[in-house]
């Protein structure tokens, strides 16, 4: 099992450019997290998700969009970047609640 | 609502010895779970320890317990004989049976040769 990957491990974006982070797992795992992380901080949730087809926001989700087409793949979209949105993603998920959430490796993005 | 608090930013222990984290949480539920995930300076978080609120018997995970005392709503991580491998980010997490994970600011942990 590769657990849970993200894809690109690292992104300098200009102010108003878009891209999209990638998430997938192959635990077959229903729930499905994006975090981010400012530097010295904990983690704040931006979306969830509870299955295929279902999301929802988190703490912080201005800024971003999600999907969820398939149990695998979790993308996360950031549309018009600010410096607001430098910061490190995590992509977590979890066969069920109150279970151990597995994090990827996350995605650094810096934008400038 | 629910609060998880890490009152040590920072920490640091000398090699082989034992150190203890500190975490108390705030929720008004009688059931849910408490963990504790370490990130390495690699960035990747992974799962210590994890602990069920009805269980009465602290979680152990071989150098790593947990000390939680329910009542007090504390739930202290002990590393005993730490290692340089130990050095990492340190966060407290509640869940209480939905699809949130509160966590908390997090410990840093110096392990020193």
């Amino acid at each position: 099992n590769a657990g849970v990957t993200q894809t690109p491990k690292f992104r300098i974006l200009k102010i108003g450019q878009s891209m999209t982070l990638q998430c997938t797992q192959d635990m077959n795992h229903n729930y499905m997290y994006w975090y981010r992380q400012d530097p010295g901080m904990g983690l704040k949730l931006i979306y969830y998700s509870v299955g295929a087809g279902i999301t929802d926001k988190g703490e912080v989700p201005n800024g971003y969009n999600v999907s969820r087409s398939t149990t695998e793949d979790f993308p996360l979209r950031l549309e018009l970047a600010a410096p607001s949105q430098t910061s490190v993603y995590f992509c977590a998920s979890t066969p069920g609640t109150g279970e151990t959430q597995y994090f990827g490796p996350g995605t650094r993005l810096l934008v400038l | 609502a629910q609060t998880v608090t890490q009152s040590q930013p920072e920490m640091s222990v000398q090699e082989a010895e034992t150190v203890t984290l500190s975490c108390t949480y705030d929720t008004s539920e009688n059931n849910y779970y408490l963990f504790w995930y370490k990130q390495p300076p690699s960035r990747q978080m992974i799962l210590v320890i994890r602990q069920e609120a009805y269980k009465q018997q602290n979680a152990t995970e071989n150098r790593f317990s947990v000390n939680f005392q329910k009542a007090a709503k504390s739930f202290s991580l002990k590393i005993s004989d730490s290692q340089l491998g130990d050095t990492a980010m340190y966060f407290c997490a509640l869940n209480t049976g939905g699809f949130k994970t509160i966590f908390g600011a997090g410990t840093r942990l110096f392990v020193k040769a």
